[in-house]
């Protein structure tokens, strides 16, 4: 089955610089990958998704690439603001497939200093 | 409503005693899905739903949980004799239909501590 590896475990970076945090997976079978970022108390809320037929996607300050050939996905924060402190997911799941379940990364604690 | 609800939010009990986990999905919304989330781990999946059918069951940990939907809206996910290790957050999520691709919206969980 699917296998999702997310790193770092944490990051902690300054008001206004760039976070990124990498994913790798191991189905090939995958092609679609959200992002989900989750606040303390709170359900995960997806950012950002991309689709196997995409390299990458930009959302204002987010952005998320994807290397099929090597399995590996990322998601770029710029310009960093406090309110980006959360815990972030990355999950992959079968586009092609009736069942849809995400198979998720352990996780990215991201603090944002001011 | 708005957005998917789950209730208890919080839920204390003791080793042993059965406990209920309701969602509420996004109306509209025929798949359905369980995940479980413990400490400083990523979230596993339980179960899924395509209306009131749960095609594969293999994600329940054990012969303890079992999931039933009724009227292709709200679903129960059933702990049964509770243990310490079932501790955790129990999320449930939903999309417009079943199939990888379609976006899932998430509640804000049940959290369960098993005494």
């Amino acid at each position: 089955g699917e296998n999702v590896e997310q790193h770092p475990s944490t990051l902690s970076v300054q008001e206004g610089d760039s976070a990124v945090i990498k994913c790798t997976y191991s189905d090939s079978a995958s092609n679609y990958f959200p992002w989900y970022k989750q606040e303390l108390g709170k359900g995960p809320q997806l950012i950002i998704d991309i689709r196997s037929n995409v390299g990458e996607k930009k959302d204002q300050r987010i952005a998320v690439t994807l290397n099929k050939t090597a399995k590996h996905f990322s998601l770029h924060i710029t310009e960093t603001q406090p309110e980006d402190s959360a815990v972030y997911f990355c999950a992959a799941s079968n586009h092609g497939g009736s069942q849809g379940n995400l198979i998720f990364g352990k996780g990215t604690k991201l603090s944002v200093k001011p | 409503g708005a957005g998917v609800s789950q209730s208890p939010s919080n839920k204390v009990t003791e080793k042993g005693k059965d406990v209920e986990l309701r969602c509420d999905p996004i109306s509209g919304h025929t798949a359905l899905y369980w995940y479980r989330q413990s400490l400083g781990q990523g979230l596993e999946f339980l179960i899924y739903f395509q209306g009131n059918s749960a095609p594969d069951k293999s994600g329940l940990p054990s012969d303890r949980f079992s999931a039933e939907r009724t009227g292709g809206s709200v679903s129960t996910l059933t702990i049964q004799r509770t243990q310490q290790e079932d501790s955790a957050v129990y999320l449930c999520a939903s999309s417009l239909r079943s199939g990888g691709g379609n976006i899932q919206y998430f509640g804000a969980g049940t959290r369960l501590s098993v005494l």
